[in-house]
């Protein structure tokens, strides 16, 4: 069975500042998945990035990024000049066919 | 884009009624998923479909079932309704089983049961 660990409840980083989101994972799929979603307030779960297991390189979209250490089955999230609207749940997940998402991160953004 | 929609955003039911939670995706997607989000517990899933007329049993499938009878609509039943299924249940959708291709998520209904 897959799980996916999110160690920190809640979280708070000051605008313009870098905060990372730690995730980690166990699996026996030789092939899967890894993603970032994030749940602002009242709206809908949108995708902040995915990383494929195979490849050794870190995904990165814009401001977010990712540290991917397969070995040490952990996939952290780094979102670098915080801004307001980053605030949100956030979810790890992991998956072949299907995913097993953690129990989110809350992220407060003070300005 | 890729547009999710669930046919309530809030519902107030009662123990024992038969519950009826509608998903439909706009893209021509193969994968649709059900899940339903606890605070503290994340997201779990409860059923998913890779096709018409098919699905799988997720991780917490007891209490409910689904119905896929076109691709683009994929409903959540609830036989007979229970306090403990008192949640916000997400309805997803992805593009085909090949791969683990991204989800795409609806609002989410909060489903309250008296």
């Amino acid at each position: 069975a897959q799980t996916v660990t999110q160690s920190q409840p809640e979280m708070s980083v000051q605008e313009a500042e870098t905060v990372t989101l730690s995730c980690t994972y166990d699996t026996s799929e030789s092939d899967y998945y890894l993603f970032w979603y994030k749940q602002p307030p009242s709206r809908q779960m949108i995708l902040v990035i995915r990383q494929e297991a195979y490849k050794q390189q870190n995904a990165t979209e814009n401001r977010f990024s990712v540290n991917f250490q397969k070995a040490a089955k952990s996939f952290s999230l780094k979102i670098s000049d915080s801004q307001l609207g980053d605030a949100a749940m956030y979810f790890c997940a992991c998956g072949s066919e299907k995913l097993v998402f953690g129990k989110g991160t809350k992220l407060t953004v003070n300005p | 884009d890729v547009k999710v929609t669930q046919s309530s955003r809030y519902l107030v039911k009662r123990t024992g009624e038969k519950v009826f939670l509608e998903c439909v995706q706009d893209m021509d997607h193969e994968n649709m998923f059900w899940y339903r989000q606890d605070p503290g517990l994340g997201l779990r899933l409860i059923y998913f479909s890779y096709d018409v007329k098919m699905k799988e049993k997720g991780d917490i499938p007891e209490g409910y079932s689904v119905s896929r009878e076109k691709k683009e609509r994929f409903s959540l039943i609830l036989e007979s309704a229970s306090t403990n299924q008192t949640s916000m249940y997400l309805c997803a959708s992805s593009p085909d089983r090949v791969s683990t291709d991204t989800q795409y998520f609806g609002p989410g209904t909060r489903l309250t049961v008296l």
